[in-house]
Order: structure tokens, then sequence, then C-alpha cells
């Protein structure tokens, strides 16, 4: 079975870091594109970064621009998002995301998501 | 950054009814990389269409995308009670990847 699987979301206090992880089952993880997407509770779909299959190309939303890191350990399946000076507008469920190919693509497979709760 | 505008906001509609929903870009989306997705409560987003006007694997024939550069529409051509939902448009052709503001369509 296709699968992405989330975890690392919780509580944090402003100013900290949190790592998100999302481990990949089912398919060839190497051969495809990943994002992080967020929701913040109640409202629409935010993309938060994408990865190329091979990590050679990498973007951030400007909003976590110089805040977040996205990496992807093809070995191991596995995708992280490096959450650091963490903000309140930054909580939200976090999805990671599968792109139908190994470049630009729609995202085809998600996860069930992490939340994540910055706050004092 | 390409801001993608849906509308309606909400869609009253009864089952078997036809519902379209709009998505305009402010600037044209290169090569028509326009997806939707439907979000049902406390699930995560499903792929419904790709390329403006593909259906993602396993998604049923009632649902049909069409539109090129500015203008797109999501089109069921009779709900079904498991189509009641929120669906958001979503460009993929250049970063900032962005989303739109969703459609609910609900029962009415």
């Amino acid at each position: 079975e296709v699968q992405l699987v989330e975890s690392g979301g919780g509580l944090v206090q402003p100013g900290g870091s949190l790592r998100l992880s999302c481990a990949a089952s089912g398919f060839s993880f190497s051969s495809y594109s990943m994002n992080w997407v967020r929701q913040a509770p109640g409202k629409g779909l935010e993309w938060v970064s994408y990865i190329s299959s091979g990590s050679s190309t990498i973007y951030y939303a400007d909003s976590v621009k110089g805040r977040f890191i996205i990496s992807r350990d093809n070995a191991n399946n596995s995708l992280s998002l490096q959450m650091n000076s963490l903000r309140a507008e930054d909580t939200a469920i976090y999805y990671c995301a599968r792109g139908r190919n190994s470049g630009r693509s729609a995202f085809d497979i998600w996860g069930q998501g992490t939340m994540v709760t910055v706050s004092s | 950054e390409i801001v993608l505008t849906q509308s309606p906001d909400t869609l009253s509609l009864s089952p078997g009814e036809r519902a379209t929903l709009s998505c305009r870009a402010s600037q044209s989306v290169s090569s028509s990389y326009l997806a939707w997705y439907q979000q049902k409560p406390g699930q995560a987003p499903r792929l419904l269409i790709y390329g403006a006007s593909s259906r993602a694997t396993g998604i049923p024939d009632r649902f049909s995308g069409s539109g090129s550069g500015t203008d797109f529409t999501l089109t069921i051509s009779r709900l079904e009670p498991e189509d009641f939902a929120v669906y958001f448009c979503h460009q993929y052709g250049s970063s900032p990847l962005t989303f739109g503001g969703g459609t609910k369509v609900e029962i009415k």
C-alpha cells in the first residue's frame, strides 16, 4: 500500500524548533518529488516547501524561507522538515505530499498530517 | 506569485445536480499546471484533476476539469452524497506554488 506517515508534531513555544518527519512506503521514494503543505485550523491549504527527487531543486514559501529546511533521505525513504524560529502563525496541520513525478507536479498521495501548535 | 481566486465561496446544491466551480489565476498558469483537490472534514486532501483536465487514478468520470491560461473550471456532472466537501484549486507551474481559498459544496 502506498503510504505517507508524518510524525514529530506537538506543542512548542514561540522561537522554538521542531523537526517533522514523513515515512514513505509502498513506492519507489527516490523517483518522486515531495512537498510539505500546511493548513491552519479552519483555514485553507498553504504550500510550504518542495524538494525534487534527487534533492537538486528546493523551493520554500516566503513565509518560511530562512526558518525552515526541507531534506530527504532516499536510502531510508524519509522526508524531513526542520522548523526553526517558530511563530504563532506557523500553527497548523502539516502534511507531506508526493508529487506525481520526479519534478514539479500535482500532489497525488498525502499523509494524514501532524499538528504543530506554537504557543506559550 | 500567482494568486488563485475560487468562486463561489459556497455552493448549495442537491444530490443529482450539476456543480460548476471556478478558479481564476492572477497570471497565466504555465503548461496548464493546474490541479483540483477534494477535502472532507478531518481528512487529507485528495487529488481529483491534474494538468487542468486529467482525472487522477480512481476518480469517477462525473468529475471533469477544463480551462487554460487564467480561467479553470471543475465540473461535477451529478452530485453524489459523498461529493459534498471543500474543493481547492492549485497551481504548480511556478514557485511559489499556490492554492485557491476553496469552494465548499454543501447540501441544499
